[in-house]
C-alpha cells in the first residue's frame, strides 16, 4: 500500500510566482491535511479537506492562498504571488474515516513539498 | 486555543533510556500523539494515548496523565538510527486537526 505522495519534492520560486503543491492520500483514505513548517519551528495546521469539501480552513492565511481535493485526483495546496515568508516545508497528510473504525485517527504524513522562494 | 510545550534539545548514549516531555493546554481534549522526524523526512506515528496510562509498544512507551495535561515518551536500549526529532500533538474535539509542539531533538552518540 503506496503512502502519503507528495510532488514536488522541491520548488523554487521567484517572489510574485505561483506554487502548486500536489497531494495523493493514502488509498483508502478521506481525509486530508495540510501543515507547514518553517525553520527551527513546529507543523502548523492549514486546512482540512475531504472530497470536494473544505472542512477546516482555520489555519489558512486569508490571502494569496488555496487548497481543493477535487473529486478527481490530488490534492492541491495552491500559493499565489509567493513571497520570501512563504519559504517553508509543507506537509501533507491523510487519515481514514474514523467511523470505518480504523485506527485512532492518526495521521499519515507525506515526504514534503520544499518550497524556497528566491 | 492549544499550547504545546515540549524540551528542545538533548544528548543521550546508544543503549541509554531517555524520556521526552509534553505538557499541553486545551479544551475538549481527544487524544495525543507522539511522532518521529528524521531530518528532511515526514513525521512518522509512533504512539496514541486518550486515557490516562502507559502504553507499551517495542522500544517505545508513552505515558498520559489528563488532569495534569502532560504525556511523555520512553525510548529504551537507544540505538543511533533513534537521532531524530520527536513531536507531540494534541487533537480535540470537534475537529480532526493535530496541534504540534516544537518537538524535541534527540542525539544518541556512541
Amino acid at each position: 500500500n503506496a503512502g502519503v505522495m507528495q510532488n514536488p519534492r522541491h520548488l523554487v520560486r521567484r517572489r510574485g510566482q505561483e506554487a502548486r503543491l500536489r497531494c495523493s492520500p493514502m488509498k483508502g483514505h478521506s481525509h486530508v491535511y495540510w501543515y507547514r513548517q518553517l525553520p527551527e519551528e513546529g507543523l502548523k495546521f492549514m486546512v482540512y479537506l475531504q472530497k470536494e469539501n473544505i472542512i477546516d480552513e482555520s489555519g489558512m492565511p486569508k490571502e494569496r492562498f488555496s487548497a481543493e481535493f477535487p473529486k478527481e485526483g490530488p490534492s492541491i495546496l495552491r500559493i499565489q504571488q509567493v513571497v520570501r515568508g512563504d519559504s517553508a516545508a509543507y506537509f501533507c497528510a491523510s487519515s481514514p474515516d474514523q467511523t470505518s473504525g480504523r485506527g485512532q485517527g492518526e495521521q499519515f504524513f507525506g515526504p514534503g513539498t520544499r518550497l524556497t522562494v528566491l | 486555543g492549544q499550547n504545546i510545550d515540549q524540551p528542545t534539545e538533548m544528548t543521550a548514549t546508544e543503549g541509554a533510556i531517555v524520556q521526552i516531555n509534553c505538557t499541553y493546554q486545551t479544551s475538549g481534549f481527544n487524544g495525543l500523539f507522539w511522532y518521529q522526524q528524521h531530518a528532511g523526512e515526514a513525521p512518522t506515528f509512533l504512539s496514541y494515548n486518550v486515557l490516562d496510562g502507559l502504553e507499551e509498544k517495542g522500544r517505545f512507551s508513552s505515558f498520559l496523565s489528563r488532569s495534569k495535561g502532560y504525556s511523555y515518551l520512553l525510548l529504551k536500549e537507544l540505538q543511533m538510527k533513534d537521532s531524530a526529532s520527536y513531536l507531540c500533538a494534541v487533537r480535540s474535539y470537534g475537529n480532526n486537526r493535530l496541534a504540534f509542539g516544537k518537538g524535541n531533538q534527540v542525539v544518541v552518540i556512541p
